[in-house]
């Protein structure tokens, strides 16, 4: 079984609907992170977690929220899908016991998302 | 603010070839670097992570090295096979950061059979 899963894999959905995207691990890392990614633009942080108490805007959150349920579970939510969120989501963790210089992140398949 | 570079963003190569990926970084105190594949429509598949102390890592036919003060990585891959072909990304960790990776663009490589 994957290490980090992440559901629903495609989703299509029409402009101001509210779209939740999952991701779970069992890895048993404490952090956790949302990227998106864009044909020329490369992978952007949208927010990130180290733990369920901890939330944290990364670089684009306008337009996104995230919740922390567990240790293994955070949800990015699209409060109202508009065209220009449709891109590759993926969920990625690392270990926060492992020293920064140590700090590998493990990815996600990833969410293709389209926005109509 | 850390800007990192892929050099080419796109290689095909012939089957068995050695082959070297560049990838640049503008801010040099970094605390790792990592080099990720990715297949299309999948996810990342880290290769190898560099720390800032170090000076290369290998794994298999891949050899990654680091150059700290000259804002550099290569990824070297040994004899090239067509599976090999997939999107490759570097990333880096920077200090005061707090953990994030800053992505490069990706060189995309095609290897021919």
């Amino acid at each position: 079984d994957a290490d980090v899963t992440q559901t629903p894999r495609n989703r299509i959905t029409k402009t101001g609907k509210r779209i939740m995207l999952e991701c779970s691990q069992t890895k048993g890392h404490d952090r956790m992170y949302w990227y998106r990614q864009d044909p020329g633009l490369g992978l952007r942080l949208i927010y990130y977690s180290f733990d369920v108490k901890d939330i944290n805007k990364g670089e684009i959150s306008d337009g996104y929220s995230v919740s922390r349920q567990a240790q293994a579970k955070f949800s990015l939510s699209l409060e109202s899908a508009i065209p220009n969120q449709t891109a590759l989501y993926f969920c990625a963790t690392s270990d926060l016991t492992r020293p920064l210089s140590y700090n590998e992140q493990f990815f996600g398949p990833g969410t293709r998302l389209t926005v109509l | 603010k850390q800007e990192v570079t892929q050099i080419p963003a796109a290689l095909s190569v012939p089957e068995g070839e050695n082959l070297v990926l560049n990838c640049s970084f503008t801010d040099s105190a970094i605390y790792n670097l990592q080099w990720f594949r990715q297949d299309p429509g999948k996810g990342l598949t880290s290769l190898l992570l560099i720390q800032s102390s170090q000076r290369e890592q290998t794994s298999g036919r891949l050899n990654a090295s680091l150059d700290k003060s000259s804002g550099r990585s290569t990824l070297y891959i040994a004899a090239s096979q067509p599976g090999d072909s997939a999107t490759y990304l570097c990333a880096v960790i920077r200090g005061g950061s707090n953990y994030k990776l800053t992505f490069g663009k990706g060189t995309l490589l095609t290897v021919n059979p």
